[in-house]
């Protein structure tokens, strides 16, 4: 059975603190994407990685950066977290091409106080 | 301008009733289409693939009009478990970059 696993499903954090979200696919996937999803707003991308170390800014990268060192590993590091921040966090994974589905982790809620 | 746009609904209708929910993308390059189902505080999931010839599976039609730039999904003889949150998803086709609407929100009334 695929899966991606996100390190959690809550978290809380003060303004200014560095946060880092961590995804783990097992199915060997080349792509990985963070996005962040919002009322009314929808899913929009932050980042996505299209092979280890290579990286690709999205929609909205402004205040968050990513680093892929493994295939099967993509994390989103938000420098200095701000209340705007505040979202649900989805990783997900697509074989290479994108043609194929995209695989979504759980999801981390992230509230920033 | 958005990449992808949906009507956000909500649409409540009854069991067994037969409802279609439209999205228009506006880049005519782009290549593959879906349709993914988000129930509740729940990662979205992919519901069906949208061909150009159209395609069914059980009670859900899925069809993609190239020449209008818009994708539709249409349910029959809705259950309660239908209910959902339907995503349209464009692929460019270069960048691997998905695009996603905005979601439409479905409820089926017993």
């Amino acid at each position: 059975d695929v899966k991606v696993t996100q390190s959690s499903r809550y978290l809380v954090k003060r303004t200014g603190e560095k946060v880092f979200l961590e995804c783990v696919q097992d199915m060997d996937h080349e792509n990985m994407f963070w996005y962040r999803q919002d009322p009314g707003l929808g899913l929009r991308l932050i980042y996505f990685s299209y092979d280890v170390k290579m990286k690709e800014k999205g929609d909205i990268p402004e205040g968050y950066s990513v680093s892929r060192e493994k295939k099967e590993r993509f994390s989103l590091i938000l420098e200095s977290a701000s209340t705007n921040q505040t979202s649900m966090y989805l990783c997900a994974s697509s074989p290479a091409g994108g043609n194929g589905e995209q695989y979504f982790g759980p999801g981390t809620r992230l509230t920033v106080t | 301008r958005k990449e992808v746009e949906q009507d956000p609904g909500p649409f409540n209708v009854p069991e067994g009733a037969t409802v279609a929910f439209n999205c228009t993308y506006s880049n005519s390059a782009s290549q593959s289409f879906f349709w993914y189902r988000q129930d509740c505080r729940k990662e979205p999931k992919l519901l069906m693939s949208v061909y150009s010839s159209g395609n069914e599976d059980g009670r859900f039609t899925a069809q993609l009009n190239r020449a209008s730039q818009y994708i539709s999904l249409l349910i029959r003889d809705s259950k309660l478990s239908d209910s959902a949150t339907y995503l349209c998803v464009v692929n460019e086709g270069w960048g691997n970059q998905f695009y996603f609407g905005t979601g439409t929100s479905l409820t089926v009334i017993p």
